[in-house]
């Protein structure tokens, strides 16, 4: 089976510039979960998704940034315009579940985002 | 405000010997507790839990020791290969949430 999917793997854009990032979760999962990597703060959750719905974005940086789940197999953030200080590691992860119960997330392989 | 904290960005240890990786969390409502491992253009994944009602999860090389009076986990592995070197991370979480709260991450180096 294949894991969770993302695209692009790197993208690198100018200031001011709208990005998309993509993740197809693992097929059956219902929970789909948004990080940003960075040296200083580590893995920040920045939305959660629960059947498609977004649950939690209090982790969303700022109105620049979005995110939509069209459906269980598509998910996309996008960030517009973007800023240099936007650069990080953008994770996608989904899991089974995810409600109450403590299960395994499961991580893509992540967007590098470099914004000049 | 960091409610889960790594605090030794890097940690180095030669094959053979045991790498002790530490996490400190400020939250007393966390009951549940994992490390994930991390390669370089990889995502992490899972490699081991504890619950708050063990203080300790063995599995194979890697056993997580949880300390609730103290607020500090740790993970240990032994004996340490040169295939473990990677960015490990602790993860933090509680009954009713849905999410898990993250440290930034130890760089581990095994030295063949």
């Amino acid at each position: 089976d294949a894991g969770v999917i993302q695209s692009p793997r790197h993208e690198v854009t100018e200031m001011g510039q709208e990005v998309t990032l993509r993740c197809k979760p693992i097929s059956g999962h219902n929970s789909l979960f948004w990080y940003r990597q960075t040296m200083m703060r580590g893995l920040e959750l920045l939305i959660y998704f629960n059947n498609n719905v977004p649950i939690d974005d209090s982790g969303m940086p700022e109105d620049r940034f979005s995110a939509k789940m069209p459906n269980a197999s598509f998910s996309t953030l996008k960030i517009q315009p973007s800023e240099p200080r936007d650069s990080a590691v953008y994770f996608c992860a989904s899991s089974l579940r995810g409600g109450l119960t403590y299960n395994e997330q499961f991580f893509g392989p992540g967007t590098r985002l470099t914004v000049l | 405000d960091q409610q889960v904290k790594q605090n030794s960005p890097s940690l180095s240890v030669q094959e053979g010997r045991i790498s002790i990786l530490n996490c400190d969390y400020t939250n007393s409502m966390f009951d549940y507790f994992l490390w994930y491992k991390k390669y370089p253009a990889e995502g992490p994944t899972f490699l081991i839990s504890i619950s708050s009602i063990k203080d300790k999860n063995e599995d194979g090389r890697f056993t997580v020791f949880l300390n609730k009076s103290a607020k500090h986990l740790s993970l240990h592995i032994v004996p340490s290969q040169p295939g473990d070197s990677a960015v490990y991370f602790c993860a933090a979480g509680a009954t009713g949430t849905y999410k898990y709260i993250f440290g930034t991450g130890t760089r581990l180096k095994v030295l063949a």
